[in-house]
């Protein structure tokens, strides 16, 4: 079965350090990649995903995030994060012909201090 | 309205109710999702529709939950004998395409149930 680890539940980060937030899957076939994010009191919204090509993926706001196949790794990472990153982000995955479950891991909340 | 809306935002239960729960996807959408999100969890994907078809069912957790998209725009995911595991944020989603795994997934701001 597949699943989504994600290592850190909680982050707090200021103003302008660099992000990582660590994302592995298990599945042996191909997959596609999401990141999401959910903001404060808003939905849950697409941030970037990985489908094919280049496993460097840019995203909005400034995110991109980088598809390791060997290491089964999909981390999210910013240069320089500000106080509006603030947020809980969710890296999700789906198995190419596996039908239509998304699995998500259980989320990484970030709080940045101005 | 522009994006996924659902209803009610929040639904309060005593156990053993059946409660209703409904969502209206993004205009032309093909594809609708609904998960649970349970305190502290990621979403768990419960059942997907493509137009009217339930096509998955298979994350459903009991056949006390029952969902439906009778013409394939508004969907209602039932829950009957509520009990309190039942407690989550109950999300739906909806996509443009049929091949969902390729599109992008936009997410309604959820139901609140608390069954007590």
């Amino acid at each position: 079965a597949q699943s989504v680890s994600q290592h850190n539940h909680h982050v707090i980060l200021s103003e302008a350090a660099s992000l990582e937030l660590g994302c592995n899957y298990s599945y042996g076939g191909t997959v596609n990649l999401f990141w999401y994010v959910q903001y404060p009191g808003q939905h849950l919204q697409l941030l970037l995903k990985y489908f094919s090509g280049d496993p460097l993926v840019k995203g909005i706001k400034g995110f991109e995030a980088e598809f390791i196949k060997s290491k089964f790794s999909f981390n999210l990472r910013k240069p320089s994060v500000q106080w509006s990153d603030t947020a809980e982000y969710f890296c999700a995955v789906n198995a190419r012909g596996g039908g239509f479950k998304t699995i998500f891991g259980a989320g990484t909340r970030l709080f940045v201090k101005a | 309205g522009a994006g996924v809306s659902q209803s009610p935002r929040y639904k309060v239960a005593k156990r053993g109710q059946d409660v209703a729960l409904r969502c209206d996807p993004i205009s032309g959408h093909v594809s609708l999702f609904w998960y649970q999100q349970a305190l502290g969890q990621g979403p768990e994907f419960l059942t997907y529709f493509q137009n009217e078809a339930q096509l998955d069912k298979s994350g459903l957790p009991s056949d006390r939950f029952f969902a439906e998209r009778p013409e394939g725009s508004v969907s209602t995911l039932k829950i009957q004998r509520t009990q309190q595991e039942d407690s989550a944020v109950y999300l739906c989603a909806s996509s443009m395409g049929a091949a969902s795994w390729r599109n992008e997934q936009f997410f309604g701001p959820g139901t609140r149930l608390t069954v007590l």
